[in-house]
């Protein structure tokens, strides 16, 4: 059975903390997402990955960055925590490099940045 | 700008009823897909549709895609309680990046 988690359910932390997100899939699948969901608007994608070490800017990647070291891992990093990136974040992965086909996504993780 | 957009935002029918979604697109793609959420949780997802396609069904959910006027709809027949979840379509944006609209959300009442 596909499966994509993320490290956490849900997460508080503090303005200007450093806080990293971890997605994991079990998949072998090239291709790695980070989105973000906020009422209103919808998923918008903050960077994706298609290949280790490899990332690309998605719509939105001010105040984010991403690691890839693993192909099954795909980190998010917020280096400086601010109030407006409360949201809830989605990872997900698809199969093949070039493949714009299934996306499965994680469980989520819902951040609030105090 | 949004490369799709659900219409309507939101939607409440009966159980039994059929519900009926449309998504807007703008660019040139490769496919359209549907994708289901449950309050708080991840996508699912449903079905999708290539571009040399017209029609698809699975189960209880046929998909329509019109690549003139750049649009799609999702009919869920026969909707059930379970069915209550928001809906997002997503396109590919022509091979670059998926791009998702903001959802309907649909409520199915007992």
């Amino acid at each position: 059975d596909v499966k994509v988690t993320q490290s956490s359910r849900y997460l508080v932390k503090r303005t200007g903390e450093k806080v990293f997100l971890e997605c994991v899939q079990d998949m072998d699948h090239e291709n790695m997402f980070w989105y973000r969901q906020d009422p209103g608007l919808g998923l918008r994608l903050i960077y994706f990955s298609y290949d280790v070490k490899m990332k690309e800017k998605g719509d939105i990647p001010e105040g984010y960055s991403v690691s890839r070291e693993k192909k099954e891992r795909f980190s998010l990093i917020l280096e400086s925590a601010s109030t407006n990136q409360t949201s809830m974040y989605l990872c997900a992965s698809t199969r093949e490099q070039g493949a714009w086909d299934t996306q499965y996504f994680g469980p989520g993780t819902r951040l609030t940045v105090l | 700008s949004q490369q799709g957009e659900e219409d309507p935002q939101a939607l409440s029918i009966q159980e039994g009823e059929n519900a009926t979604m449309n998504c807007s697109y703008k660019t040139s793609i490769n496919n359209l897909q549907w994708y289901r959420q449950n309050s708080g949780r991840g996508l699912v997802h449903l079905i999708l549709i290539r571009s040399n396609e017209r029609e698809k069904h699975s189960g209880r959910l046929r998909v329509t895609l019109d690549t003139s006027k750049k649009s799609s709809s999702l009919l869920i027949t026969a909707s059930r309680a379970a069915d209550t979840a928001s809906y997002f379509c997503a396109t590919d944006n022509y091979g670059q990046n998926f791009v998702f609209g903001p959802g309907t959300r649909l409520s199915v009442l007992p």
